[in-house]
């Protein structure tokens, strides 16, 4: 089965500095990996994915991620971070390329001060 | 810009009482779904549905009903609501296919159920 790990539930850092939100997979055949971003009070808004191809993809909102098999990684990263990047941010995977298989993690919230 | 619409946004309702949510998506999509988002868990799918009349199970179906009676619309039912169910419910639509729509999700505002 698959899984999606994000071991950390909060990150804080200031405004201006690099950000990078972990990510963790767990699948035994090729990932399609994704990041979906909530911000308070709103839904979840698709941010980037991998699918295949360059490793390092770039996203809505000065977003990018980088795929590393040889870790089962594929962490957000942004800079700088900006006060308004603050939110939760989720990775997903799907398996089979099945929607219905999107596995999420269970989230990071971003707190951004400025 | 794509639309899904839920309704009601929050709600709150008694133990064993039978509560609807519903979905109305304009985007023309094939596939809906219905997710609970509990502290802690992330987001969690319930039922999806990829044709009209037809739903299926998802990871945690037990205690849940769904209804798609046209591309457009899709209810989750809850008869016998139980305090376990208090969360906040996502409903989202996608593409059918293709390796450009996978994984591409499209949310609505979710709606907050609270059980008494």
């Amino acid at each position: 089965a698959q899984s999606v790990d994000q071991p950390d539930a909060h990150v804080t850092l200031s405004e201006g500095a690099s950000l990078e939100l972990r990510c963790s997979y767990s699948y035994s055949a090729a990932p399609y990996l994704f990041w979906y971003v909530q911000y308070p009070g709103q839904s979840l808004q698709f941010l980037l994915k991998y699918i295949t191809g360059d490793t390092v993809v770039k996203g809505t909102k000065g977003f990018e991620a980088e795929f590393r098999k040889s870790n089962s990684s594929f962490n957000l990263k942004k800079s700088p971070a900006h006060w308004s990047d603050s939110a939760k941010y989720f990775c997903a995977l799907v398996s089979g390329g099945s929607n219905a298989k999107l596995t999420f993690g269970k989230g990071t919230k971003l707190s951004v001060k400025s | 810009e794509a639309a899904v619409t839920q309704s009601p946004r929050s709600k709150v309702a008694v133990t064993g009482g039978k509560v609807t949510l519903s979905c109305h998506q304009t985007n023309n999509h094939d596939y809906m779904y219905w997710y609970r988002q509990d502290t802690g868990h992330g987001l969690r799918l319930i039922h999806y549905s990829y044709v009209a009349d037809s739903t299926e199970k998802g990871d945690i179906p037990d205690g849940y009903k769904a209804s798609r009676p046209s591309q457009e619309n899709f209810s989750l039912i809850l008869e016998l609501a139980s305090l376990s169910q208090t969360a906040v419910y996502f409903c989202a639509s996608s593409e059918s296919g293709g390796e450009s729509n996978t994984g591409q999700l499209y949310f609505g505002e979710g709606s907050k159920l609270t059980v008494l």
